[in-house]
């Protein structure tokens, strides 16, 4: 089974900063990596597909980038409304797994 | 708008079966894959599985001999049913819509229902 490893764990940042969030694959996924923004009792969300498809009504301040193994989720410019947990998933896989998530916090 | 909404007992006593409903509203139900996925503190995101009204399903490996996911057009719903749980099945539970054919990836969600394993 693929293993999704993201990091850093946690993150502490502030408004204005440039934020970049790693997820890294086991083994080759192509790019059907996908991200979400999940925050605290609501669903996730999707961001990104296809590691670097902004999805519909994602501000552009979000962008996604990489191939293979290795990817990165970054955030131009962080805003108040993007303290969230990210997670990164591979799909159209067997068993679609997630990453175990990047909680970006108020620094 | 795509609308969906978890409906099923918040408490399940364990080796007996969890059975959770999806109300789908604002899209053709038959034009889509609808996929169940859970999230509990110990094991974060996972994807539990995905049927299409045609009756194809796919499941996760480790939970396939449990699970049984089926989606009715005529009540514009789909169903859940994981049998023998345990406190391993604790979780909250998210339905939502698959993008396209591509497995596990989805766009829209249901606001989660929370569901305790407990005797």
């Amino acid at each position: 089974d693929i293993q999704l490893t993201q990091s850093p764990s946690t993150l502490s940042a502030s408004v204005g900063d440039r934020v970049t969030i790693t997820c890294r694959a086991s083994q080759s996924v192509s790019n059907l990596l996908a991200w979400y923004q999940q925050k605290p009792g609501k669903a996730p969300k999707l961001l990104i597909y296809k590691a670097s498809n902004l999805e519909s009504g994602v501000p552009s301040r979000f962008s996604g980038s990489g191939s293979g193994t290795e990817f990165t989720l970054t955030i131009g410019s962080l805003q108040p409304d993007d303290f969230a947990t990210y997670y990164c998933q591979h799909y159209n896989t067997y068993s679609p797994p997630f990453g175990q998530g990047t909680k970006v916090e108020i620094k | 708008q795509v609308q969906l909404q978890e409906s099923g007992p918040g408490l399940v006593k364990p080796s007996e079966t969890l059975s959770l409903t999806c109300t789908v509203s604002g899209v053709s139900i038959s034009s889509y894959y609808w996929s169940w996925i859970r999230q509990s503190p110990g094991k974060g995101l996972e994807w539990i599985g995905h049927a299409h009204y045609s009756g194809n399903t796919d499941y996760n490996p480790s939970l396939t001999s449990r699970v049984t996911i089926l989606v009715d057009t005529s009540k514009y719903q789909f169903s859940l049913k994981v049998t023998s749980v345990t406190a391993a099945d604790t979780a909250v539970y998210y339905c939502a819509r698959v993008i396209g054919s591509y497995q596990g990836l989805v766009d829209y969600w249901g606001q989660g229902t929370l569901v305790t394993v407990t005797s």
